[in-house]
C-alpha cells in the first residue's frame, strides 16, 4: 500500500476554498485515491475517490495530476461544520486491502 | 447515517474484564472491518471478515478476537482489559472484500477503569 503524507493541520475561514494536498510518491498503477472525513467521536465518512484527472461530487473535488504522485482535495466555500480530520488513502481496489491504513490525517479548523 | 450499527454506544468496565462489541453491517455488505482509535490517535486497523471468514489481520492483540456470524453481523471480543485499551472502536462494512470505500458505524466508546 502506498504511503501517504498530508499536512498535520490547516486553518481556514468560512466561505473560503480549502485545498488539502496528499503526497503518494509510490502509488501503484492500480491504486485509487480515496478521501475520508471524520468528525470528533464519529466514524470516518467517505468523501470522494478518483484515479486520475479530476473528480467532482456534491461535496468536494479531487484533482490528480498526470503523474498521480499527489492529489488535492478541494472543499469549496467551507463552513464551520467542515471542521474535521481529513484522511487520504491510496489502495488497489482489485486486491485485498488488508493493509489499508489511516494515517494521522489533516485536521482542518474553519474559523468564523 | 451510514447504515452500519454498533452496540453498545458506551461501555465502562474494569481492568481484567472481558467485553463484547457488536456490529451490524449495511444491508448486503459482506465485509466487516474493525478499527481502534485511541484519544487523538489515528485509526488502527484490527481485523477484517468477509462472508464469515477472516480475511485480513492488522495490529490486533492476542487478547482480542472477532468473528462474523452467518447473518453477517460481527462481534469483537476484548479480554483481560487494560487501561490502554480505552478507545473508540469502529466497525465498517463494504460490499465485497476488496473495496477501498468503507462505511463506518458510529463507534463504541470503551473506558477501562
Amino acid at each position: 500500500l502506498a504511503k501517504t503524507t498530508q499536512p498535520i493541520s490547516m486553518d481556514s475561514y468560512e466561505g473560503q476554498e480549502v485545498n488539502i494536498t496528499c503526497s503518494h510518491n509510490n502509488i501503484a498503477t492500480n491504486d485509487y485515491i480515496t478521501w475520508y472525513q471524520q468528525f470528533p467521536s464519529q466514524g470516518p465518512r467517505f468523501i470522494i475517490q478518483g484515479y486520475k484527472t479530476k473528480v467532482t461530487n456534491e461535496v468536494a473535488s479531487l484533482f490528480i495530476p498526470a503523474d498521480r504522485k499527489s492529489s488535492t482535495l478541494s472543499l469549496p466555500r467551507v463552513s464551520l461544520s467542515d471542521t474535521a480530520v481529513y484522511y487520504c488513502l491510496v489502495g488497489d481496489r482489485g486486491v485485498n486491502n488488508n493493509d489499508m491504513r489511516f494515517g494521522a490525517g489533516t485536521r482542518l479548523t474553519v474559523k468564523p | 447515517d451510514s447504515g452500519v450499527t454498533q452496540t453498545p454506544k458506551h461501555l465502562i468496565t474494569a481492568t481484567g474484564q472481558r467485553v463484547t462489541l457488536r456490529c451490524s453491517p449495511r444491508s448486503g455488505d459482506l465485509s466487516v472491518y474493525w478499527y481502534q482509535q485511541s484519544l487523538d490517535q489515528g485509526l488502527q486497523f484490527l481485523i477484517q471478515y468477509y462472508n464469515g471468514e477472516e480475511r485480513a489481520k492488522g495490529n490486533i492483540l492476542e487478547r482480542f478476537s472477532a468473528q462474523q456470524f452467518p447473518d453477517l453481523h460481527s462481534e469483537l471480543n476484548l479480554s483481560s482489559l487494560e487501561l490502554g485499551d480505552s478507545a473508540l472502536y469502529f466497525c465498517a462494512s463494504s460490499p465485497q472484500d476488496t473495496e477501498v470505500t468503507q462505511y463506518f458505524g458510529p463507534g463504541t466508546r470503551l473506558l477501562v477503569l
